[in-house]
Formats: C-alpha cells, sequence, structure tokens
C-alpha cells in the first residue's frame, strides 16, 4: 500500500523492557521523523533522518534509539521502557526539511504506546 | 518555554460561524504548517506558508512574519470541521508544535 505505515497501532509493555516501532514509508522520501504526543505538550520531535544513515536528535531525544538502513524505514527503539513513555508516537516523511517553502509533512497513523 | 502559542485551546462554534484560530511563535522560521488532526488521531497536513496568504476551499491562512502571527480561518462552519488544529514552524532543523485547538461545531 502506498503511503505512510506503523506497525503495532496498540502496544502494551512493560518497564525495562525493549521495545520497537515500526515505520514505513513508499514515497522515497528522503527525511523521515519520530514525534510523541501527549497531552498538554503537543507534538515533540524525538529524532529524524535526512537520509539513510543519517539522524539527528530533536527536542526529546533520551531513552531512545533510531536507525535507518535503507530510506523507507525508520525504527524507533526504547531500550528499557519507562512509564514516562507512555504515549502516542507519529512518524512522519517528508521530500526536505528546510527552505523558502518548507516541506509538507505526511504523517503514520500513531502507536499508541502504554508502559506499565 | 513555548515557542509555538496557540489560541484560543477550545473552541465550540454553530454551524455556519466564521471561525478564527491564532498562532504566535518566538523564533525565526523557514515555514509554518497548519495541520488538522481528526478525532480517531490521523494527522493531515492543511497549509505551509512562508508569507502572505493560502486558500483550500473554505480554509484560508495568513502569516504575518514581522507580527510572527498566523491566523487559521474556516468560513461556514460545518460540524465535519470538528478536530483537533495545529500549529507548527520549521526553524532552521528543528519542528515545534502548538498544543492545538479543539473545534467542537455543533449542526
Amino acid at each position: 500500500d502506498a503511503g505512510i505505515t506503523q506497525s503495532p497501532r496498540y502496544k502494551i509493555t512493560e518497564t525495562g523492557r525493549q521495545v520497537t516501532l515500526m515505520c514505513h514509508q513508499t514515497w522515497s522520501h528522503s527525511y523521515m521523523f519520530w514525534y510523541r504526543q501527549d497531552l498538554g505538550h503537543g507534538l515533540r520531535l524525538i529524532y529524524y533522518s535526512a537520509a539513510a544513515d543519517i539522524t539527528d536528535k530533536g527536542e526529546v531525544p533520551d531513552g531512545y534509539v533510531v536507525s535507518r538502513s535503507k530510506t523507507e524505514n525508520f525504527p524507533l527503539t526504547l531500550e528499557s521502557a519507562t512509564r514516562s513513555q507512555t504515549s502516542v508516537y507519529f512518524c512522519a516523511s517528508s521530500g526536505g526539511l528546510a527552505g523558502p517553502l518548507g516541506y509538507e509533512q505526511y504523517f503514520g497513523p500513531g502507536t499508541r504506546l502504554t508502559v506499565t | 518555554k513555548n515557542e509555538v502559542e496557540q489560541s484560543p485551546q477550545n473552541l465550540t462554534a454553530q454551524e455556519g460561524e466564521f471561525i478564527t484560530i491564532n498562532c504566535s511563535y518566538s523564533v525565526g522560521i523557514s515555514a509554518l504548517h497548519w495541520l488538522q488532526q481528526h478525532p480517531g488521531g490521523g494527522i493531515v497536513s492543511l497549509f505551509m506558508l512562508s508569507s502572505g496568504k493560502k486558500k483550500h476551499g473554505r480554509l484560508i491562512a495568513t502569516i504575518n512574519i514581522q507580527e510572527k502571527h498566523s491566523s487559521l480561518h474556516i468560513t461556514a462552519s460545518h460540524p465535519r470541521d470538528s478536530a483537533v488544529y495545529i500549529c507548527a514552524v520549521t526553524a532552521g532543523n528543528q519542528f515545534y508544535f502548538g498544543t492545538g485547538t479543539s473545534l467542537t461545531v455543533i449542526p
């Protein structure tokens, strides 16, 4: 299917466990992003990637690891999940980052993660 | 501190009313985005602008770079416009988001 997909859509895990959230896009967009959305904070950027094998930190990167071995995939790993990481996670992709007109972002459907 | 502030946080309108949502930002930006988040959670991009005004159907977005302010207008509002509207800015290699305006349009 064309577009951007995330899996799983819902996940419950225990404190201390490692969990990986998957993101896949079919547009060959160079940029991909991971956000978390929490009540009272809105969306916050965790990590982004400008291309395969190029990643950079966002506003709230602590406790998360990303990789991008292929352009179409951008997994997010919580190495040792904590309750504070309970959130809704959105992946997004874009043809670029900045410039005179900016670039539109396309969002995945989100993954609701609960850490018990 | 919040780099992006939106007002109002919540808004209820009668069907047909003209609606305005405001966004102020404190950083230098290359672009401003308006997003719509549906009750089911999905997020779609409505507008991306760096100057002037854009219109799409009943939606109009304006930006004043000097005042660091943008507005999203909805004309002839409809219950299907009920959603959370989010303002975001691209600043260098970062994105900053407002906390959103929850709009409810009553038939």
